[in-house]
């Protein structure tokens, strides 16, 4: 089952925040977050284990909820260089690789 | 390191030839994916292996679809026959330790 990214897309100016949720109707594991620039690769962001945990580097930042089987993705003070597509990817098992994706959303930080 | 390598990075072909994509993991990882990315099904995987051994093809539309890995250091993704609805662009990606390193894609299209 894939999981539910929101919202689809995103329009944000320099310097303002912003919130990519995911959901899954499945119990999760991990949840992995990709950044893909239009033409390009997608890139890793970061991985989020079972256990609630949050994660950041830089100005970006995710949560993970397995009781509600969601997770958010947090940009703050967004740069010109945040804009692409973001993917959030899903497991179910421990030590699972196998990754569902969500059809994405498309992030335009304008000046 | 180079990064995950795929060949070739564009492909036209015509309904009914044989097609074959290729990729060149990053050394040391022992898992790699294929995946596959339309605009209606958004990002796919189609199989992945652990070292070498393939451990999930249900993700593999049909039967003219099949993947190979001889070695470590390479795996082939091969279409036979191709259809226009096939067209898409195809990403190889390694990992070792969950994080998903994907190559810079082929993008196929089948006239």
């Amino acid at each position: 089952q894939q999981p539910v990214q929101s919202p689809q897309a995103v329009i944000l100016r320099e310097g303002e925040d912003a919130v990519i949720n995911c959901s899954s109707s499945k119990a999760l594991y991990s949840v992995h977050w990709y950044r893909q620039k239009h033409g390009e690769a997608p890139i890793f962001l970061m991985i989020l284990l079972k256990g609630g945990e949050q994660k950041g580097h830089d100005k970006i930042s995710a949560s993970f909820n397995e009781k509600k089987q969601q997770s958010s993705l947090y940009l703050t003070a967004s740069q010109l260089s945040y804009s692409g597509t973001y993917f959030c990817g899903t497991s179910s098992g421990a030590g699972s690789y196998q990754l569902t994706f969500g059809k994405g959303t498309k992030l335009s930080v304008i000046p | 390191d180079a990064g995950v390598i795929q060949s070739p990075r564009h492909e036209v072909t015509e309904m009914g030839q044989e097609v074959t994509l290729r990729c060149k993991p990053i050394s040391g990882h022992d898992y790699l994916f294929w995946y596959r990315q339309t605009m209606m099904r958004g990002l796919e995987l189609l199989i992945y292996f652990n070292n070498n051994v393939p451990i999930d093809d249900s993700g593999m539309p049909e039967d003219r679809f099949s993947a190979k890995m001889p070695n470590a250091s390479f795996s082939t993704l091969k279409i036979q026959p191709s259809e226009p609805r096939d067209s898409a662009v195809y990403f190889c990606a390694s990992s070792l330790n969950y994080e998903q390193y994907f190559g810079p894609g082929t993008r196929l299209t089948v006239t």
